[in-house]
């Protein structure tokens, strides 16, 4: 079956501008987590939905990062008034069980 | 709060054993998990390992864990160049499905 997709792959932006970053989770997985993985850096948790329940944020850098997930399933970030230090890349991930299944990845450079 | 900590480089020659540490800080962990990120694609699953367990193995791969001192080691034991990648280890929060990264380590297996 299809795994974790994400959407762009890549993005530039502008310094200033917003960004909406997207997540298409294994059908089915109700967990569904961001990270951000910046050049030589682990991966930074952001925020986790967990079917119903309210979002663990605690991850969030600043007020400028949200997400959302509709209906369960797909899952956007957005990060407004982009700074350079946003660059990083984006990484989605899925769960069943005890695996995360992590999607591929949006780049992001703000230049 | 959950903090992960790994070293950032290990290189080894191949056929040799491998080694790579991991501390953590939350006491309430219930899972500890062992992710490959190889080059240019994404994070896999490698293994994982419950808090009540001291020991795990799986074909060339050994997870230890010491919980009194909060420390996970993974042993690759005859390396290949194959086993070239980044190491994150990661922790779950009791309960809660909160999952927290280190910064991984970059192993360098030298033919």
């Amino acid at each position: 079956g299809a795994g974790v997709s994400q959407s762009p792959s890549n993005k530039v932006t502008e310094k200033g501008k917003d960004v909406e970053l997207r997540c298409d989770p294994i059908s089915g997985h109700t967990a569904l987590y961001w990270y951000r993985q910046s050049l030589g850096q682990g991966l930074e948790f952001l925020i986790y939905f967990q079917g119903n329940s309210a979002p663990d944020k605690s991850g969030l850098p600043s007020d400028r990062f949200s997400a959302e997930r509709t209906g369960g399933s797909v899952s956007t970030l957005t990060i407004q008034r982009t700074q350079q230090e946003d660059s990083a890349v984006y990484l989605c991930a899925s769960r069943s069980f005890n695996e995360q299944f992590f999607g591929p990845g949006t780049r992001l450079t703000v230049l | 709060g959950e903090d992960v900590e790994q070293s950032l480089f290990l290189s080894v020659r191949e056929g040799d054993s491998s080694v790579i540490n991991c501390t953590y800080t939350d006491s309430s962990s219930t899972y500890l998990y062992w992710y490959k990120q190889e080059p240019g694609a994404g994070l896999q699953l490698l293994t994982y390992i419950f808090s009540n367990m001291d020991m795990k193995q799986d074909q060339r791969l050994t997870v230890l864990l010491n919980k009194k001192d909060k420390h996970l080691s993974l042993r690759i034991a005859d390396t290949q160049t194959g086993d070239s990648a980044i190491y994150f280890c990661a922790e779950e929060s009791g309960g809660y499905q909160k999952v927290t990264f280190g910064t991984g380590t970059k192993l360098q297996v030298i033919p």
